[in-house]
């Protein structure tokens, strides 16, 4: 049974940092790219970035690239997004979702970890 | 930017057919997935490339696209399918793009 598994809720003061984790089971992780997606409160989805499963290449959206930096530990089937710089406008739960034709007009989101609320506040 | 744009809100009654649009520019040059999102919980995949539908989700959804609109449908809508949904597609542009998300009210 395939599971994304993230880590718990986040507390940050605006400058600071926060490093989610993604834990991946019950498929074959080199076969897949994990994307990050977040969700700011009534907002929609926007999508921050991936990683391929495969050989650790990434691709962020341009709105994130100098403050996201997506990583992997392919032994350990995780994935990670840590995001610099927080602002109040950071608060959002984050999603990691699995994807297995990355950047291809095939691919979506097929299954999606339960989420990771980030607040930002001073 | 690459926008999709979904209307706020569609309210149906048990047992109707609820209608969701997803409009873009050459939206039917791409392929559109849909997803499910109910109170509280992460998203869950519906519709993928237009028109199919993943194994485990009820044969009462279903999806199509005509040229710069797609469009989910709910046939026979129950209660357990109020939620919000949102229409995605790649572009090589611009990368994954969601839409503006749509309430579907099971009155």
């Amino acid at each position: 049974q395939v599971h994304l598994v993230q880590s718990g809720a986040e507390v940050r003061k605006p400058g600071a940092s926060v490093k989610l984790s993604c834990r991946a089971s019950g498929f074959s992780f080199s076969v897949y790219a994990i994307h990050w997606v977040r969700q700011a409160p009534g907002q929609s989805l926007e999508w921050m970035g991936w990683i391929s499963g495969d050989n650790g290449n990434t691709h962020y959206s341009q709105k994130f690239q100098d403050r996201v930096t997506i990583s992997s530990d392919t032994s350990a089937t995780m994935a990670y997004m840590e995001v610099t710089s927080l602002t109040p406008e950071d608060t959002a739960v984050y999603f990691c979702a699995r994807d297995l034709r990355v950047a291809s007009i095939w691919s979506n989101f097929d299954s999606w970890g339960q989420g990771s609320l980030v607040t930002v506040s001073s | 930017s690459y926008e999709l744009t979904q209307p706020p809100a569609v309210s149906v009654s048990p047992g109707q057919t609820a209608s969701i649009t997803c409009s873009g520019d050459k939206l039917g040059d791409k392929f559109t997935s849909w997803y499910q999102q109910r109170t509280g919980q992460a998203p869950v995949l519906v519709m993928y490339e237009d028109k199919k539908r993943p194994s485990g989700i009820p044969e009462r959804f279903s999806a199509s696209t005509s040229g710069n609109t797609a469009t989910l449908t709910i046939s026979g809508t129950q209660a357990v399918d109020e939620a919000d949904y949102y229409c995605q597609v790649w572009d090589s542009s611009n990368l994954y793009v969601f839409g503006t998300g749509t309430r579907v009210t099971v009155l």
